[in-house]
């Protein structure tokens, strides 16, 4: 059965420390993984990763896909109280199909 | 638009009722998309369409969902014989490509049903 799993499911840090959140993924004919941000309302695109070990960046964040272990994860460093967010992790396959998420609070 | 429109913005309404949510998508977009999200989390993949037709059904539920894209109306999608479980909020977004990763979301309307 196809699935995507993220971990933690959430997570208290304090301003100014880095973060690592964990995709895994079982996906019929993988196409693409995708990470978003929901704060209040609707996601925000963040990153898509379709080749394994090619490290995506913006600012303070990062991603990095592992095809081979089937997993990917997104870095946020020195966090701020503005990254508190739910953090989605999304495969594109046979299906598109989305984690759980993880909850993130940065507290000042 | 500028923005993807999804009206109502809250929807109540009782168990067995049909429950009907609209989306305008942005001007230009071809694609639109129609998500589930339950308890806040659970994010789900419904259907898509390349202007009136279904692109991606695959995650569309077999009974009482149904969705459209009509020329020159906003999409829709109707559940008819709403159950508790359908309680959601309902995201649509819109896209000039499939890519998933140039969709723009709506605010999304907030199912409930009591």
């Amino acid at each position: 059965e196809d699935k995507v799993v993220q971990s933690p499911l959430s997570l208290v840090v304090h301003e100014g420390d880095t973060v690592t959140l964990n995709c895994s993924y079982e996906v019929t004919n993988f196409r693409s993984l995708l990470w978003y941000k929901q704060e209040k309302k609707a996601p925000t695109f963040l990153f898509m990763l379709t080749s394994s070990g090619i490290e995506k960046k913006s600012g303070r964040l990062s991603s990095i896909l592992d095809k081979k272990e089937l997993f990917s994860i997104l870095n946020i460093t020195a966090t701020q109280t503005g990254d508190s967010a739910v953090y989605l992790c999304a495969v594109d396959g046979n299906q598109f199909y989305f984690g759980t998420g993880t909850s993130l609070t940065v507290i000042p | 638009g500028e923005e993807v429109a999804q009206t109502p913005k809250h929807l109540v309404r009782g168990e067995g009722q049909k429950a009907k949510l609209y989306c305008a998508p942005i001007k230009g977009h071809s694609y639109v998309f129609w998500y589930q999200q339950v308890l806040k989390n659970e994010f789900k993949f419904l259907i898509s369409f390349q202007n009136e037709n279904v692109f991606d059904e695959t995650g569309m539920p077999k009974e009482r969902f149904s969705a459209k894209c009509l020329p020159n109306s906003p999409c829709s999608l109707e559940i008819q014989a709403t159950k508790l479980e359908d309680s959601a909020v309902y995201f649509c977004a819109s896209s000039q490509s499939p890519r998933k990763e140039t969709q723009y979301f709506g605010p999304g309307t907030r199912l409930l049903v009591l």
